[in-house]
């Protein structure tokens, strides 16, 4: 089975501007978690998405949005871009029956400047 | 917030050498995970150990869990140059696709 892909992986974006990332889980996991990755914070969860309904969202304010398609794939949206939004973007699926493990993307790395 | 505290932050070892690494958590878990990161990648999963269990083993991978004092420790044996990356602890305490990391230690092994 092909893993878990995220898109793109590298992206530069200014202040201001918006941006949209994408990620498909692997054939058959309905469950899509997104994490942001920087330096200071570390790894924080952002959302969790399940049959296109979001079931978790971590603390991080609205500028930060997503969405589950009938496919399982998932995107989020960071409008109005600030700088510390510069981070590496993970999203992770879950097989069905194995509600821990987690099956992470290589990440999309968004530059903003 | 993080969840999990990892000691050391960084981590030097010769290749065949033993690396042990240790996490702390503060509220009660369902289960704790290990993760490498290779290089600012997507994270692998490593090994799952739930809260009623005490000991784990896979491959050269041994993870202890201690709920009484909120810890964990993974010893990797016989460390490789592959095995250079660094590893996170992971936690369900909020649910369980809502995973809490710690911030990781960074391990270096040198040929």
């Amino acid at each position: 089975k092909a893993g878990v892909t995220q898109t793109p992986r590298y992206l530069i974006k200014t202040r201001g501007q918006q941006v949209t990332l994408s990620c498909s889980p692997i054939s058959g996991h309905r469950s899509v978690s997104w994490y942001q990755q920087t330096p200071g914070q570390g790894l924080q969860f952002l959302f969790e998405y399940f049959s296109e309904t979001q079931r978790n969202k971590g603390n991080f304010p609205g500028r930060f949005s997503g969405r589950q398609f009938s496919n399982s794939r998932s995107e989020m949206n960071v409008s109005t871009l600030e700088l510390g939004d510069s981070a590496l973007y993970l999203c992770a699926s879950v097989p069905p029956g194995a509600q821990e493990t987690q099956y992470f993307g290589p990440g999309t790395r968004l530059l903003v400047l | 917030s993080q969840q999990g505290e990892e000691d050391p932050q960084a981590l030097s070892i010769q290749e065949g050498e033993n690396a042990t690494m240790n996490c702390s958590y503060k509220t009660s878990i369902n289960n704790l995970q290990w993760y490498r990161q290779n290089s600012g990648r997507g994270l692998v999963h490593l090994i799952l150990i739930r809260s009623n269990e005490r000991e784990k083993h896979s491959g050269r991978l041994r993870v202890t869990l201690d709920t009484s004092k909120k810890s964990s420790s993974l010893l990797i044996t016989a460390s490789r140059a592959a095995d250079t990356a660094s590893y996170f602890c992971a936690t369900d305490a909020a649910g369980a696709q809502k995973l809490v990391f710690g911030q990781g230690t960074r391990l270096t092994i040198n040929p």
